[in-house]
C-alpha cells in the first residue's frame, strides 16, 4: 500500500492566507520530500527533509518532520493564486530503493 | 538538458492491444521509476530500476513489464491492454539512493477502450 497519506484531500483558501498540509507515513524513512503538481503536468520537487531534521525552510515553504509520529507538515505562507496545485509527500523507506507517494492535497488559492 | 522525456504523450488503445511507453533521461541517473496516477489515488509505483539491466516490481506491477537495456532509457510495456490500465503514466529518475530529488516527465495519458 502507499507509504504516505496527505490530509486534507482538498483545501481552499484566500490569497494571502497560509496553507497547511499534513502527511503521515507508515515505515521508517531516510528522508521525506514534498512535490507539487500543476494540473495536467509532471511533479516538481519542492523540498526535502532528512530523517534527523525536525524543520526546514525554503522561501515561503516550511516543512516539519516528527519521526515519532511518522508525520510531516508543509506550510505555505502568504499564499498566491499561482500556488494552486496538488501537493504530494513522498518518502524513501529506510533500506528501500522505492520512492512512494501519498494521494495528495489539492490546494485552491482564491484571488 | 531535456531532463526526462516521455513518449508518446497521448495514446488510445483497444482492449487486447500492446504498446510500449518510452522514458528517456539525459542526467545520467541510476534510478528510474514508472508510476500511474488515477483520480483520488495519487501516484502508485508500477516498476522501478536501480541501474542498467536491473528491474524490480513496485506496488502495482500486474499487467506491465519493463526493461532497462540502456542506462538512459526505461521502457514500460503493456502486453494486452485492459480498460483498467486507462491512466496517466509518469516516469521519474533519480541520481542515487537517499538525499536527492526525483525528476519527472510530463506524463503519458493512455486510454484503453
Amino acid at each position: 500500500s502507499q507509504q504516505g497519506e496527505e490530509d486534507p484531500q482538498a483545501l481552499s483558501i484566500q490569497e494571502g492566507e497560509n496553507a497547511t498540509m499534513n502527511c503521515s507515513y507508515k515505515t521508517s524513512i531516510n528522508n521525506l520530500q514534498w512535490y507539487r503538481q500543476n494540473s495536467g503536468r509532471g511533479l516538481v520537487h519542492l523540498i526535502l527533509i532528512r530523517s534527523n531534521e525536525r524543520e526546514k525552510h525554503s522561501g515561503r515553504l516550511r516543512v516539519t518532520l516528527d519521526t515519532s509520529k511518522k508525520s510531516s507538515s508543509l506550510l505555505i505562507t502568504a499564499s498566491r493564486a499561482a500556488d494552486t496545485a496538488s501537493y504530494f509527500c513522498a518518502s524513501n523507506g529506510a533500506g528501500s530503493y522505492q520512492l512512494t507517494f501519498g494521494k495528495g492535497t489539492k490546494l485552491s488559492v482564491i484571488p | 538538458n531535456a531532463g526526462v522525456t516521455q513518449t508518446p504523450k497521448f495514446r488510445v488503445l483497444k482492449t487486447g492491444q500492446s504498446m510500449t511507453l518510452l522514458c528517456a533521461q539525459d542526467m545520467n541517473h541510476e534510478y528510474m521509476y514508472w508510476y500511474r496516477q488515477d483520480p483520488g489515488m495519487g501516484l502508485r509505483l508500477i516498476h522501478y530500476s536501480v541501474g542498467e539491466g536491473t528491474t524490480a516490481k513496485g506496488e502495482v506491477p500486474d499487467g506491465y513489464n519493463v526493461s532497462r537495456l540502456k542506462k538512459q532509457n526505461f521502457l514500460l510495456g503493456l502486453e494486452s491492454a485492459a480498460p483498467s490500465q486507462t491512466s496517466v503514466y509518469f516516469c521519474a529518475s533519480k541520481e542515487v539512493q537517499g538525499l536527492t530529488e526525483a525528476f519527472f516527465g510530463q506524463g503519458t495519458r493512455l486510454t484503453v477502450v
